[in-house]
């Protein structure tokens, strides 16, 4: 079965404090992975597609990289503003369903 | 930049009444989808609609779900008998139709079943 765990559920930063989010995925065929953050009451708002191994991307504050099994998500002297769930998600094959884990609750105390 | 849009934005409505939720796509995009989020779990697929018809859907989407892109822009999930358990975040979403783009997320409908 097609899943996609995200850890740790909740993190508390303080202001400046750089961590990382993981994403580990058990997918037949990976097409490729999707990061997106949500704010309370609100849809996900894309952030980043990873299509293989090795690959990276950066926005910002944030740097997204993936492993055959697993993403993680960097975040680097986060401001407050960048509270919110990050979530990842995964394409299953054909119409392109998308599969999300659960979820990273970040909060970031100024 | 497009968006998608939703409304209404929360819809209170009694158990057994049917409920549309609407959503107008991005305008360019080819496949269709919506999810729905119960309250403190994950976002999980409902349906995917591509070339007017429907091309996968979830154990979730039974005979009370139905899908329609009655014209050009908007797409529709109407709730025939509304259950309890209904209540949840429905979420539209639209993918342009290159393998693998990413698929963009309106803010959703609050659908609260009384």
């Amino acid at each position: 079965e097609d899943q996609v765990t995200q850890s740790p559920e909740a993190l508390r930063l303080q202001e400046g404090e750089s961590s990382s989010l993981n994403c580990s995925y058990t997918v037949s065929g990976l097409r490729g992975l999707f990061w997106y953050r949500q704010d309370p009451g609100k849809g996900p708002e894309f952030l980043f597609t990873l299509y293989s191994a090795g690959e990276e991307k950066e926005k910002e504050r944030l740097k997204a990289t993936l492993t055959k099994k697993e993403s993680f998500l960097h975040i680097t002297a986060p401001k407050p503003e960048d509270s919110a769930t990050y979530l990842c998600a995964v394409p299953i094959q054909g119409a392109q369903k998308l599969v999300f884990g659960q979820g990273t609750r970040l909060t970031i105390n100024p | 930049e497009p968006e998608v849009t939703q409304t209404p934005s929360h819809q209170v409505t009694q158990m057994g009444q049917e409920v549309i939720l609407r959503c107008v796509p991005i305008s360019n995009h080819l496949y269709f989808y919506w999810y729905r989020q119960i309250l403190g779990q994950k976002v999980e697929f409902l349906v995917s609609f591509y070339n007017n018809e429907i091309s996968e859907k979830s154990e979730i989407f039974d005979d009370q779900f139905s899908v329609e892109r009655p014209d050009g822009s908007n797409f529709t999930l109407k709730i025939r008998s509304t259950k309890l358990e209904d209540s949840a975040m429905y979420f539209c979403a639209s993918r342009q139709g290159y393998q693998n783009q990413p698929q963009h997320f309106g803010d959703g409908t609050r659908l609260s079943i009384l």
